[in-house]
């Protein structure tokens, strides 16, 4: 059954690094999402992508968040210069369609820590 | 305004016993969907079932079922015959239109042997 990857698994980094957390969503899907999870809370929505660019981001996806489809299969979000309060677990999503409707199927997630 | 909520914070429930895990939302919309997750300790998220805001039927998959409400504007889940590898943290999820999915707070589900 085709499902949503990412790499890495966890990732540690220094505080005022670039993060690159990559995905790989289904292969059929044409609607991408980013979620993070701190540690012990909701899952809070983060961006969602569709036919190479942003179509909703939330309060959270500041100037420090980006994302891009660099090929066919990649989904990336980069974190420019991480703070402590960036640690949390980050998921990637995928769905075929952008309506209510729409399932949107998780990857397993990036655990990121900032030192 | 919550969305989403999820009343119970934590829930205990005998192995082979029927489970309700409640979710209640909030929407002026006449079009959304209704979603639940399930979240081992492992971390990742496994969509378990959806419904729809027009499906007049239960939603059921398995052993889950969604037990909805629209006048209540509840969609609480109901797990059957719980087994020990249903332990796990679950969270209610809704998407208006074509807005970001809001998740509830979630419930962890034990279950007893």
């Amino acid at each position: 059954e085709p499902e949503v990857t990412q790499t890495p698994s966890h990732q540690v980094t220094q505080m005022g690094q670039e993060v690159i957390l990559r995905c790989v969503p289904i292969s059929n899907h044409l609607y991408f999402y980013w979620y993070r999870q701190i540690l012990g809370q909701k899952v809070e929505f983060l961006v969602s992508f569709y036919n190479n660019e942003i179509s909703e981001k939330s309060e959270i996806f500041d100037d420090q968040f980006s994302v891009e489809r660099p090929d066919g299969s990649n989904f990336t979000l980069k974190i420019r210069s991480t703070k402590l309060e960036d640690s949390a677990m980050y998921f990637c999503a995928s769905s075929e369609g952008g309506g209510a409707g729409e399932t949107q199927y998780f990857g397993p997630g990036t655990r990121l820590l900032v030192l | 305004a919550q969305k989403i909520t999820q009343t119970q914070p934590g829930m205990f429930v005998q192995e082979k016993e029927a489970v309700t895990l409640d979710c209640t939302y909030d929407t002026s919309d006449q079009s959304y969907g209704l979603f639940w997750y399930k979240q081992p300790s492992s971390g990742e998220m496994i969509f378990l079932i959806y419904q729809g805001s027009y499906d007049e039927q239960n939603a059921t998959e398995g052993r889950y079922s969604l037990n909805f409400q629209k006048a209540r504007k509840s969609a609480n889940l109901v797990i059957s015959a719980s087994q020990l590898g249903d332990s796990a943290m679950y969270f209610c999820a809704m998407r208006e239109g074509d807005n970001d999915m809001r998740f509830g707070a979630g419930t962890r589900l034990t279950v007893k042997p």
